[in-house]
């Protein structure tokens, strides 16, 4: 499997602010994607991160409150723009990959999380 | 559009006990995967198992296994033997590699 860091791991911040969060992967990836877990919540996907271009965005997630970058197929960030109490959450970073990469095709792995918390 | 439903919000089983967690789902792509997480209260999200609609023979994983009865739409989580770091917050999921759709989650308390 591949290992999977993020940071920070966790942060209080003041609304109105911005936080940018980043996402290491010790291997090549295909897929990386960005989830928010509200508190008490499930797992909701922000979007997929791509290598080269814009990153891609589910319904009711919009690139300017959630700038997406990925330069390269190891590493992506996620930054939280203008926030609101409503974006305390933790926000996790997850990759999978096809055939060649470590990552076996079918399984999506998850980085340890960032706590983030708004005043 | 895929769901997954899991009707358990908490459960609780003793020690070195086998205990069942319950997920059905819905979709309508002919090709799918069903997927089980961890979430301890750390955070982290760590995979389980994983069972592919194709799949003849059920998943297993060390003292987990994947109960999936295609015709019921259920993928239940069976582990065996509980032990107390198995106290945590577990999620279904169903897609593929490329796009997760995640139940609700169940609660496991492992009792001493």
């Amino acid at each position: 499997s591949a290992v999977i860091s993020q940071k920070p791991s966790r942060d209080i911040c003041q609304r109105g602010t911005s936080l940018t969060i980043q996402c290491q992967v010790d291997s090549q990836v295909t897929m990386m994607f960005w989830y928010r877990q509200q508190p008490g919540q499930s797992l909701t996907l922000i979007a997929t991160a791509n290598q080269g271009s814009e990153a891609t965005y589910e319904s009711g997630f919009v690139i300017d409150k959630f700038p997406i970058s990925r330069p390269n197929l190891t590493f992506s960030t996620l930054t939280v723009s203008n926030m609101s109490p409503e974006d305390s959450s933790i926000y996790l970073c997850s990759v999978a990959g096809t055939s060649g990469s470590d990552v076996p095709p079918y399984e999506q792995y998850f980085g340890p999380g960032t706590r983030l918390t708004v005043t | 559009a895929q769901k997954i439903t899991q009707t358990q919000p908490g459960m609780f089983v003793q020690e070195k006990e086998a205990v069942t967690l319950d997920c059905t789902y819905d979709t309508s792509d002919p090709s799918y995967g069903l997927f089980w997480y961890k979430q301890p209260s750390s955070g982290e999200m760590i995979f389980l198992i994983y069972q592919g609609s194709y799949d003849q023979q059920n998943a297993t994983e060390g003292r987990y296994s994947l109960n999936f009865q295609k015709a019921r739409k259920s993928a239940n989580l069976v582990i065996s033997a509980s032990q107390l770091g198995d106290s945590a917050m577990y999620f279904c999921a169903i897609g593929s590699a490329r796009q997760l759709t995640f139940g609700s989650g169940t609660q496991l308390t492992v009792l001493p």
